[in-house]
């Protein structure tokens, strides 16, 4: 029972390289979302994806692309990384969006440090 | 849009002790409201919620208390133990948009 499992773990990047961070949900959830998490600022989204098919922006999108792949699969890509980039990611998941919203559930996070 | 503020940003009990973590929010036609906890290093996890046609929702030591007129929400913890001490964070969603906001999270602290 894997629920949402988010990789990498951890990984370090120079400024200027280019990443993926991959997630996937065993849910059968419709909705997927894109969070970074900052000392301080709590939980903010970056994309978010209400339906397989559609992707639409956060809160903080920009330097950020996403891919909804499939049913089951959220990327997300730094196509040139920034130190301001530097957090920690979480992936997260819902049975539907809108009205009547399920809760979401969370992965495990990837800590990103951009040098 | 909306705008979730937590209040305060830090609190420390005695174990045993009761704790109220009070949230705010400027958006009317919000009608979810979750409450998650997320200890060091880990990922945040649903502790409970409640939707806008309820005013109070309980389970066990937990229970969230939702006032739409005055557009807050508050979590009550009772018999308070070490294992409550985390960050708290709340959120709302906006049926429009389906997407939470969430409060930049409170620090629970419960003194042994």
């Amino acid at each position: 029972n894997a629920g949402v499992t988010q990789t990498p773990k951890f990984q370090v990047l120079k400024t200027g390289q280019s990443m993926t961070l991959q997630c996937a949900q065993d849910m059968n959830h419709n909705s997927m979302y894109w969070y970074r998490q900052d000392p301080g600022m709590g939980l903010r989204l970056i994309y978010y994806s209400a339906s397989e098919g559609t992707t639409d922006k956060g809160e903080v999108p920009n330097g950020y692309n996403v891919s909804r792949l499939n049913k089951r699969e959220f990327s997300l890509r730094l196509e040139s990384a920034a130190p301001s980039q530097t957090s920690v990611y979480f992936c997260a998941s819902s049975e539907r969006g809108g009205p009547g919203l399920e809760p979401q559930h969370f992965g495990d996070g990837t800590r990103l440090s951009i040098l | 849009g909306e705008n979730v503020e937590q209040h305060p940003s830090t609190l420390s009990v005695q174990e045993g002790d009761s704790a109220v973590i009070k949230c705010t929010y400027s958006d009317s036609a919000s009608n979810y409201f979750p409450w998650y906890k997320q200890e060091l290093g880990k990922r945040p996890q649903l502790i409970i919620d409640i939707r806008s046609n309820v005013g109070e929702k309980k389970d066990q030591r937990i229970a969230v208390t939702l006032n739409k007129t005055a557009k807050h929400f508050s979590l009550h913890i009772t018999e308070t133990q070490p294992e409550d001490s985390a960050v708290y964070f709340c959120a709302a969603l906006t049926g429009a948009n389906s997407k939470l906001t969430f409060g930049k999270g409170i620090t629970l602290s419960v003194r042994p």
